[in-house]
């Protein structure tokens, strides 16, 4: 079964808009972290942010947020007033604390902003 | 800032041969990390080490092995390389153990098996 879910595979959104990547998780481990990472074109892969499963609040950084929904296992990236940089691959991805830091990664979704 | 190195951005190969490919990186991690990456598929694990001369299977180990004897170096073997592993690799390190230490990345090598 897919542990990490991201069901958007592209999106689009006009510059200076706010926009929401999706991410749903599965596990039964109580402890787990959620990241997620920026991918030009160039191919190297940007950490942007990080949810832990006991934080009482919503990460944030800079203009990415981490929407954390524990009930619902959501863990969804708002990036606000987007800009012509933001265009690329994100990655959601899930570390259980029992595999020896291990992360699995979903398959990415495919942001373009426009002007 | 974390560097890591992977030694070649394309690397073109022949079906059969012996491929190395390696990666460093200078910020003392104790972990280390192999990926392949495809479309849509997102990154496989393929192994990954959390000391030296330390090793563990990922999700996709098959046709692949790794050497870490220095902690600042892993090094991926594709003993007989084939054509289904015409693939990006993605090297990463990360620090320790602590839950909130996220993998740092090289820029990938994409190697190409004819």
């Amino acid at each position: 079964a897919q542990k990490i879910t991201q069901t958007q595979p592209g999106m689009f959104v006009q510059e200076k808009e706010a926009v929401t990547l999706d991410c749903t998780y599965d596990t039964s481990d109580p402890s787990y972290g959620l990241f997620w990472y920026k991918q030009p074109s160039s191919g190297e892969m940007i950490f942007l942010i990080y949810q832990g499963s006991y934080d009482q609040q919503n990460a944030t950084e800079g203009r990415y947020s981490l929407n954390f929904q524990k009930a619902r296992k959501s863990a969804n990236l708002v990036i606000s007033a987007s800009q012509l940089g933001d265009s690329a691959m994100y990655f959601c991805a899930m570390r259980e604390y029992g595999t020896a830091s291990k992360l699995t990664f979903g398959t990415g979704t495919r942001l373009q902003v426009t002007l | 800032d974390v560097k890591v190195t992977q030694s070649s951005r394309y690397l073109v190969k022949r079906t059969g041969e012996k491929v190395f490919l390696e990666c460093v990186q200078d910020m003392d991690h104790e972990n280390m990390f192999w990926y392949r990456q495809d479309p849509g598929l997102g990154l496989r694990l393929i192994y990954f080490s959390y000391d030296v001369k330390m090793k563990e299977k990922g999700d996709i180990p098959e046709g692949y092995s790794v050497s870490r004897e220095k902690k600042e170096r892993f090094s991926l073997i594709l003993e007989s390389a084939s054509t289904n592993q015409t693939s990006m690799y993605l090297c990463a390190s990360s620090l320790g153990t602590s839950s909130n230490q996220p993998q740092h990345f090289g820029d990938g090598t994409r190697l190409s098996i004819l």
